[in-house]
């Protein structure tokens, strides 16, 4: 069965620590790897979208990566405006139905202590 | 330009009741899409609408009906309300299918009693 796991669920971090939030899939035929952002009380805003195994993108503090399982959202000195959620989807194409699904992760709780 | 926009906010039904949740997009997206957002469970799709005239169903439809109004609304309407519709339900819009650089609205917080 399709599955995105994020890990963890939530991190602490100190303002200027680097680290690493975790998205690991396994689909059948991956289209896309998506990355948003969602603040309390607010919709997901899209980050990033990585397509094949080997990619990065950066934006600001934030490079997102992608392997054949996984990707990373490094996030380097992170400030405590970088506190949010964030998601990770997969988009997968079926080869028998033709149809694109996309499928979302639980999402890591980043929490940035001034 | 105000993105994707949706009403209401909050809404508190009792059992058996209906309602509409209306939104709108102004980036001329042909695309437009309902989720919706529990504790512990990624955002699942209800229903979503390639292009204006056409819908499809989600991953769970069950309790819905959509209305693509024009290319820029796009409503889901709960005809009998259940607590297990109690979610936070956000619609999203994108330039095309299976695009999924998505654009999503602030969110209609929906308690069923």
């Amino acid at each position: 069965e399709d599955q995105v796991t994020q890990s963890p669920e939530a991190l602490r971090l100190q303002e200027g620590e680097s680290s690493s939030l975790n998205c690991s899939y396994t689909v059948s035929g991956l289209r896309g790897l998506f990355w948003y952002r969602q603040d309390p009380g607010k919709g997901p805003e899209f980050l990033f979208t990585l397509y094949s195994a080997g990619e990065e993108k950066e934006k600001e503090r934030l490079k997102a990566t992608l392997t054949k399982k996984e990707s990373f959202l490094h996030i380097t000195a992170p400030k405590p405006e970088d506190s949010a959620t964030y998601l990770c989807a997969v988009q997968d194409w079926e080869a028998q139905t033709g149809a694109n699904n996309l499928f979302f992760g639980t999402g890591t709780r980043l929490t940035v202590i001034p | 330009n105000a993105g994707v926009t949706q009403t209401p906010k909050f809404q508190v039904l009792k059992t058996g009741q209906s309602m509409t949740l209306q939104c709108a997009q102004d980036m001329n997206h042909n695309s437009m899409y309902w989720y919706r957002q529990d504790p512990g469970m990624g955002l699942r799709l209800i229903y979503y609408s390639a292009s204006e005239g056409t819908t499809d169903k989600g991953e769970v439809p069950n309790g819905y009906n959509v209305s693509r109004l024009n290319k820029r609304e796009f409503s889901l309407r709960l005809e009998s309300a259940a607590p297990s519709q109690t979610s936070v339900y956000f619609c999203a819009s994108s330039d095309r299918l299976a695009v999924y650089e998505q654009y999503f609205g602030p969110g209609t917080r929906l308690t069923v009693t």
